[in-house]
């Protein structure tokens, strides 16, 4: 089945503490990034990327780090997690990198992250 | 301004009722638009996607674009419980490397 993974779905953190939420498509995917949804402020873009090595930052990238060693994954990062960055994270995959308008993206499940 | 405005909602609705759901822009620059749907504790997906102004339709789904008033529109005619969910307008341009969302409206089908 064409999906897109995340994990973990539920996470529940102190301030300071470094984690990784891993993002995984099976779809061969150029294209990857990463969505923070907050009540009110819609999905708003992190990160993205448009291929293995290359990546780029989105509207709101502080406090985050990205890697895209691999064409199928795309770590999200969270040096040192502050309260503010308790949010729903999605990340998503689309075929080309060369633009969206016509290039349908695949959201994961999402992960749930409560920093404390 | 925001780029993208959606009324939040949350909306409500008895079954069989015609839904409107709508969003403004405003860069006349953005080409595509999408609507995104959106069940609760799940990832958005695609529902409609239009590059031009006018309709088009799918099944009980109809989107609208207006490019001159920047405004999109997504119809749901003989509305089901099973369409609760929130529904997200996206709109971007060529070459352009993100989606820019709407703040989602929160829709309630009432059998």
């Amino acid at each position: 089945e064409a999906q897109v993974t995340q994990n973990p779905r539920y996470l529940i953190t102190v301030t300071g503490k470094k984690l990784t939420v891993t993002c995984s498509q099976n779809m061969n995917h150029e294209y990857m990034s990463w969505y923070r949804q907050d009540p009110g402020l819609g999905l708003r873009q992190i990160y993205y990327s448009m291929n293995v090595e290359v990546t780029d930052k989105g509207d709101v990238p502080e406090g985050y780090k990205v890697s895209r060693k691999e064409k199928r994954n795309f770590p999200l990062i969270l040096e040192s997690p502050s309260p503010n960055q308790t949010s729903l994270y999605f990340c998503a995959s689309s075929l080309s990198g060369g633009g969206l308008g016509n290039n349908e993206q695949f959201f994961g499940p999402g992960t749930r992250l409560t920093v404390l | 301004q925001k780029e993208v405005e959606q009324d939040p909602g949350p909306l409500s609705v008895p079954e069989g009722a015609i839904v409107s759901l709508n969003c403004t822009y405003s860069n006349s620059a953005f080409q595509y638009f999408m609507w995104y749907r959106q069940y609760s504790r799940k990832g958005p997906e695609l529902l409609m996607y239009t590059y031009s102004s006018g309709n088009k339709e799918d099944g009980r789904f109809t989107a609208q674009v207006d490019k001159s008033s920047k405004y999109i529109s997504l119809f749901i005619r003989d509305s089901q419980p099973s369409d609760s969910a929130t529904y997200l307008c996206a709109i971007t341009f060529q070459g352009a490397q993100k989606l820019v969302f709407g703040q989602g409206t929160r829709l309630t089908i009432n059998p």
